[in-house]
């Protein structure tokens, strides 16, 4: 079974503090996601990673950046925390070609005070 | 902008009866369709994907497809009380393996009266 695991359940950060978020997959997919997701506004995807040291921007990367040293590791940082980044941050991972799935982690879910 | 349109909900429908749980989706080059279940407090679970116009298959559920009138849905016959969730209709652009994100809907939350 595909294994997406994140690095904390829950999180409560403080204003202005750089917050690393972890995840790490064990099935070599190739791609790697950060999604949040907040009531009203669904699931919306912040950064994807193709590759090693590749990185793309999703739909609101704003306030975020993301770092992939490893296959298998997908990082998302907030640089400088802020209340609105106080949210549900899914991680993601699949293969690529053809018609494939993405899976999810198990979620971290972020407050920020 | 791709969009992709739900129902909110709630849906409420008797247990063993069929949930029927409908999706729009705006880009017409969209290929891959999925639909994803998500418990309280929980992340998505992947439980359907298909690819193709007509119907997939698979235990209690089935997808559906039709391209020509971009929407895409989910049956769920004999419903329990474990099917209570919120299900995410999800598209990508494209077969290379959805490399660039899924494009989610916000969901239906399907109550299973027992």
């Amino acid at each position: 079974d595909v294994k997406v695991t994140q690095s904390s359940r829950y999180l409560v950060k403080r204003t202005g503090e750089k917050v690393f978020l972890e995840c790490v997959q064990d099935m070599d997919h190739e791609n790697m996601f950060w999604y949040r997701q907040d009531p009203g506004l669904g699931l919306r995807l912040i950064y994807f990673s193709y590759d090693v040291k590749m990185k793309e921007k999703g739909d609101i990367p704003e306030g975020y950046s993301v770092s992939r040293e490893k296959k298998e590791r997908f990082s998302l940082i907030l640089e400088s925390a802020s209340t609105n980044q106080t949210s549900m941050y899914l991680c993601a991972s699949s293969l690529t070609g053809g018609h494939v799935m993405q899976y999810f982690g198990p979620g971290t879910r972020l407050t920020v005070t | 902008q791709k969009e992709v349109e739900q129902n909110s909900g709630p849906l409420s429908v008797p247990e063993g009866a069929i949930a029927s749980l409908n999706c729009t989706y705006s880009d017409r080059g969209s290929q891959s369709f999925f639909w994803y279940r998500q418990y309280s407090g929980k992340s998505p679970e992947l439980i359907m994907f298909i690819y193709s116009n007509g119907d997939k298959e698979d235990g209690r559920f089935t997808a559906q497809l039709n391209k020509a009138s971009q929407y895409v849905s989910l049956l769920i016959r004999d419903s329990q009380p474990s099917d209570s969730a919120t299900y995410l209709c999800a598209v990508t652009l494209g077969s290379g393996g959805g490399a660039d994100g899924l494009t989610f809907g916000k969901g239906t939350h399907l109550i299973i009266q027992p």
